[in-house]
C-alpha cells in the first residue's frame, strides 16, 4: 500500500524558514517523480515544486521561485521542501503527491494528507 | 503559464441526474497531459482521469473524460451520494515544468 506521511508544518513567523518532509513507502520511490502541491484554507489547489526521480529536472511555481527549494533522498526514500522567506499567503496545507512517471511531467497518482503551514506573526 | 478555467463553479444536481464539467485552457494542452482529480471535505484528492480520458484505478465507469486542444470534459454519467465533491482539472504537459489546476468545480445535492 503507497504511503506519504507529511511532517514538518506550524507555526512560522513572516520572513523566517520552515522545512517540509515526506517519507514515501509502498513504492519502488526512485523510479517516480514527487510533488509538493498546496491548498490555502478554503481555496483550490496549487501546484508547488515537482523532482524528477533523480533530481535532473526541478519545476516551481511563481509564487515560490527563489525561495522554495524542492529535494529528495532516494535512500531514505524521502521528499523535502525548504521553505524560505515565508509570507502569509503561504498559509495553507501542503500535499505530498507522488507522480505516475519518473518526469515532473505527469499526473498525481497518491496523495498524503497534508501538512499546515501557517504564517504569521 | 497555461491557465485552467473551470465552469460552472458549482452544479447543483440531484442523485441519479448527470454532472457535466468544463475546463478551458488558455492555450492548448496535449491530451495526454490532462487530468482530473476528485477532492471531499477533509480528504486529499484523488486521481479520477489522466490523459484526458482514461481512468485511474478503481474509478468506477459511470466517471468519464473527453476533449481536446483547449476544451475538456469530465462527465458523471448518474450522480451517486458519494460523488458530491470538488472536482478540479490540471494540466502537466508544459517544458518547462509549470503544472497548473482550474479553480475547481462543486457538485453539490439539490
Amino acid at each position: 500500500e503507497v504511503q506519504l506521511v507529511e511532517s514538518g508544518g506550524g507555526l512560522v513567523q513572516p520572513g523566517r524558514s520552515l522545512r517540509l518532509s515526506c517519507a514515501a513507502s509502498g513504492f519502488t520511490f526512485d523510479d517516480y517523480a514527487m510533488h509538493w502541491v498546496r491548498q490555502a484554507p478554503g481555496k483550490g489547489l496549487e501546484w508547488v515544486s515537482g523532482i524528477s526521480w533523480n533530481s535532473g529536472s526541478i519545476g516551481y511555481a511563481d509564487s515560490v521561485k527563489g525561495r522554495f527549494t524542492i529535494s529528495r533522498d532516494n535512500a531514505k526514500n524521502s521528499l523535502y521542501l525548504q521553505m524560505n522567506s515565508l509570507r502569509a499567503e503561504d498559509t495553507a496545507l501542503y500535499y505530498c503527491a507522488k507522480g505516475a512517471t519518473m518526469i515532473v511531467g505527469g499526473e498525481f497518482d497518491y496523495w498524503g494528507q497534508g501538512t499546515l503551514v501557517t504564517v504569521s506573526s | 503559464e497555461i491557465v485552467l478555467t473551470q465552469s460552472p463553479g458549482t452544479l447543483s444536481l440531484s442523485p441519479g441526474e448527470r454532472a457535466t464539467l468544463s475546463c478551458r485552457a488558455s492555450q492548448s494542452v496535449s491530451s495526454s497531459y490532462l487530468a482530473w482529480y476528485q477532492q471531499k471535505p477533509g480528504q486529499a484528492p484523488r486521481l479520477l482521469i489522466y490523459g484526458a480520458s482514461s481512468r485511474a484505478t478503481g474509478i468506477p465507469d459511470r466517471f468519464s473524460g473527453s476533449g481536446s486542444g483547449t476544451d475538456f470534459t469530465l462527465t458523471i454519467s448518474r450522480l451517486e451520494p458519494e460523488d458530491f465533491a470538488v472536482y478540479y482539472c490540471q494540466q502537466y504537459g508544459s517544458s518547462p515544468p509549470r503544472l497548473t489546476f482550474g479553480g475547481g468545480t462543486k457538485v453539490e445535492i439539490k
